[in-house]
């Protein structure tokens, strides 16, 4: 079945530093494909999403690009904050509900 | 705008006790989704109902059942709860059927914070 992969944390930057986060993913078809964020103590939140090979989604300086020769969606922002400390999900979707990665804890330090 | 709404926030159970997590949505959304989130595992499909009057299983449906109450209510039950459900649960929602089940987004509500002594 479909399935994603993401870069097990946790993942420790200084404020200002450049941000990845690895995600690749297995499915049938033409999935579309997600970032959430889950900030301490929410439920999940959209960051960002493409729906078709080649997209880029981005929002809040955060980008990733739909690649669908590597099936990857790799997360990146070029200086993190620490407001951005939280978890994120690599998600995809298509003749079926989300499935989600296991999540990346993300800690920004002043 | 609400969005998704879950009751309770909070809850502990003794082994054998049930217990009912409501969640509503006020998006006039056609789809629901009860998922679990465990340290580790991501999250976890439990049950899911495309339209009012259906409901079909997820990644991990043993022990619960739930009811789509109306297009607005999904509820999820635990009829006699184990230490092993110990988590913490979160509803979403998203509109397909007159949208696109590829491209539309899904809206979570806040969680409710299960543990099961």
């Amino acid at each position: 079945g479909d399935s994603v992969t993401q870069m097990e944390g946790p993942v420790t930057l200084s404020e200002e530093a450049f941000l990845t986060i690895n995600c690749t993913y297995t499915a049938t078809g033409y999935p579309s494909l997600f970032w959430y964020v889950q900030y301490p103590g929410e439920g999940l939140q959209l960051l960002l999403k493409a729906t078709k090979a080649d997209d880029k989604g981005s929002n809040k300086g955060f980008e990733a690009t739909y690649r669908k020769e590597t099936t990857s969606f790799h997360l990146e922002k070029g200086s993190v904050q620490v407001s951005d400390s939280a978890v994120y999900f690599c998600a995809l979707t298509g003749n079926t509900p989300l499935v989600f990665g296991k999540g990346t804890r993300l800690s920004v330090i002043a | 705008n609400a969005g998704v709404t879950q009751t309770p926030k909070f809850q502990v159970l003794k082994t054998g006790q049930s217990m009912t997590l409501q969640c509503a949505q006020d998006m006039n959304h056609n789809s629901m989704y009860w998922y679990r989130q465990d340290p580790g595992m991501g999250l976890r499909l439990i049950y899911y109902s495309a339209s009012e009057g259906t409901t079909d299983k997820g990644e991990v449906p043993n022990g619960y059942n739930v009811s789509r109450l109306n297009k607005r209510e999904f509820s999820l039950r635990l009829e006699s709860a184990a230490p092993s459900q110990t988590s913490v649960y979160f509803c979403a929602s998203r509109r397909e059927r007159g949208g696109n089940r590829y491209t539309d987004t899904q809206y979570f509500g806040p969680g409710t914070r299960l543990t099961v002594l």
